[in-house]
């Protein structure tokens, strides 16, 4: 079975500084999708970014990038320009090809401090 | 408001109770999702429908609990005789079907928050 962990239950940031979070996954699939997912204190999870593990170049989303390493079945999150409305709870999920259910890791709590 | 909407948000129960969560998806997604989240986890899968036919079960979803799709729409989850153990978010999320990159996404709901005394 395909597991994903998330290695910093907790992470802190200043304001305007970069961030990087941790992901590392499990499977033996060579074509799937993986992503991180952002939930703000009792809001509703939105996604940040997503990469297909078939694309070499990695994902970018405005402030938001991956360093997506398929060898080592690695996949963080880096968060440029930190601002405060980017703390949150962020997930690592996966999934494979064909709109399979989403398997996640178990988060890091993200600060940002003014 | 065109996403997946949850209904009630927040339900509190006695142990023993049945209760039953209702997910409207966005509308023309045809797949809907259920995932459990407990304090401090990430989501776990729960089932999840291609239209009304449910097409997988997790082992985490017991017997106690049951989810339809009746018409393709809506859907709901059914726990019986709940238990302390079954407090937890519920969430749903929905998805359009197609090999499109952009049809991979999963919308989610706010969720049910679910406390069982």
């Amino acid at each position: 079975a395909q597991t994903v962990t998330q290695s910093q239950p907790e992470m802190s940031v200043q304001e305007a500084e970069t961030v990087t979070l941790s992901c590392t996954y499990d499977t033996s699939e060579s074509d799937y999708y993986l992503f991180w997912y952002k939930q703000p204190p009792s809001r509703q999870m939105i996604l940040v970014i997503r990469q297909e593990a078939y694309k070499q170049q990695n994902a970018t989303e405005n402030r938001f990038s991956v360093n997506f390493q398929k060898a080592a079945k690695s996949f963080s999150l880096k968060i440029s320009d930190s601002q405060l409305g980017d703390a949150a709870m962020y997930f690592c999920a996966y999934r494979e090809k064909g709109n399979t259910p989403l398997v996640f890791g178990k988060g890091t709590r993200l600060s940002v401090i003014a | 408001d065109t996403g997946v909407s949850q209904n009630p948000r927040h339900k509190i129960t006695k142990r023993g109770q049945n209760v039953t969560f209702r997910c409207d998806p966005i509308s023309e997604h045809n797949r809907l999702y259920w995932y459990r989240q407990t304090l401090g986890q990430g989501p776990e899968f729960l089932t999840y429908f291609q239209n009304e036919a449910q097409l997988e079960k997790s082992r985490l979803l017991s017997d106690r609990f049951s989810a339809e799709r009746p018409k393709g729409s809506f859907s709901t989850l059914e726990i019986q005789r709940t238990e302390q153990g079954d407090s937890a978010m519920y969430l749903c999320a929905s998805s359009p079907l197609g090999a499109a990159p952009d049809h991979n996404e999963q919308f989610f709901g706010p969720g049910t928050r679910l406390t069982v005394l």
